[in-house]
C-alpha cells in the first residue's frame, strides 16, 4: 500500500503564482523527500527533510514537515512554465531498511 | 558521469516470454532498487538490494527476480511475462544508509506485454 498520498491530484496555476502541494503519510519516518518527474522521464530529487527538521528551503522551493500530523507540504514560489511536471513525496520508514515509498503524485500545470 | 543507465528504453513482449531489464550505475552506490509506475498509482517497489549479494522483496515482487553480483549492476528478470506487467519500470540507486536515502533514477523502460 502507498505510504504517501499527495493532495491535490492535479493543480493548474498561472505562471508567476505560487504552487502548494501536500503529502500525508502513515508511519513514523526517518526522512521525507520530494521528487519531480517530467513527462516520460525519470524522477529527479528536489529536496530531503529529516524527521527532526520542520522547514527547509532550496531556491524557489520550501518544504515543511509536521511529524505530529504526519504531513508535509511543498511550496514552489514564482512558478515558471518549466515547473510543469508531476511531483511525488517519498518516505523511508523508521526501521524500514532504507526503502523509499512513494505517493501517487500531484500533476502540476503552469499556464503561460 | 552517466549516473543510472537502463536498457532497453522500450520493449514489447508476448505473454509467456521472459526478458531481463538491465540497470547499471557508476556512482558506487550500495543501495539499488526497482520500481514500476502505473497510471494513478505512483511508484511501487518491486525488489531492492542493500549491497552486492543481498536482495530483498518490495511491495510487488511476484513474477520478478533480481540478483546483485556486482555493486554496479542490478538486473530485473521477468520470468513469464503477463499483460499485468505492462508498465514503466524505473531503476534507482543511492549511497545507502539512513542519512543518504536520496535516490538517483534511470530514465525508465516502457514495457508492453501483449
Amino acid at each position: 500500500s502507498q505510504q504517501g498520498e499527495e493532495d491535490p491530484q492535479a493543480l493548474s496555476i498561472q505562471e508567476g503564482e505560487n504552487a502548494t502541494m501536500n503529502c500525508s503519510y502513515k508511519t513514523s519516518i526517518n526522512n521525507l523527500q520530494w521528487y519531480r518527474q517530467n513527462s516520460g522521464r525519470g524522477l529527479v530529487h528536489l529536496i530531503l527533510i529529516r524527521s527532526n527538521e520542520r522547514e527547509k528551503h532550496s531556491g524557489r522551493l520550501r518544504v515543511t514537515l509536521d511529524t505530529s500530523k504526519k504531513s508535509s507540504s511543498l511550496l514552489i514560489t514564482a512558478s515558471r512554465a518549466a515547473d510543469t511536471a508531476s511531483y511525488f513525496c517519498a518516505t523511508d520508514a523508521l526501521f524500514g531498511n532504507e526503502k523509499l515509498t512513494f505517493g501517487t503524485g500531484t500533476r502540476l500545470t503552469i499556464i503561460p | 558521469n552517466a549516473g543510472v543507465t537502463q536498457t532497453p528504453k522500450f520493449q514489447v513482449l508476448k505473454t509467456g516470454q521472459s526478458m531481463t531489464l538491465q540497470c547499471a550505475q557508476d556512482m558506487n552506490h550500495e543501495y539499488m532498487s526497482w520500481y514500476r509506475q502505473d497510471p494513478g498509482m505512483g511508484l511501487r517497489l518491486i525488489h531492492y538490494s542493500v549491497g552486492a549479494g543481498i536482495t530483498d522483496q518490495g511491495e510487488v515482487p511476484n513474477g520478478y527476480n533480481v540478483s546483485r553480483s556486482t555493486t554496479e549492476d542490478f538486473p530485473l528478470r521477468l520470468l513469464s511475462a503477463a499483460p499485468s506487467q505492462t508498465s514503466v519500470y524505473f531503476c534507482a540507486s543511492s549511497y545507502g544508509g539512513l542519512l543518504n536515502t536520496e535516490a538517483f533514477f534511470g530514465q525508465g523502460t516502457r514495457l508492453t506485454v501483449v
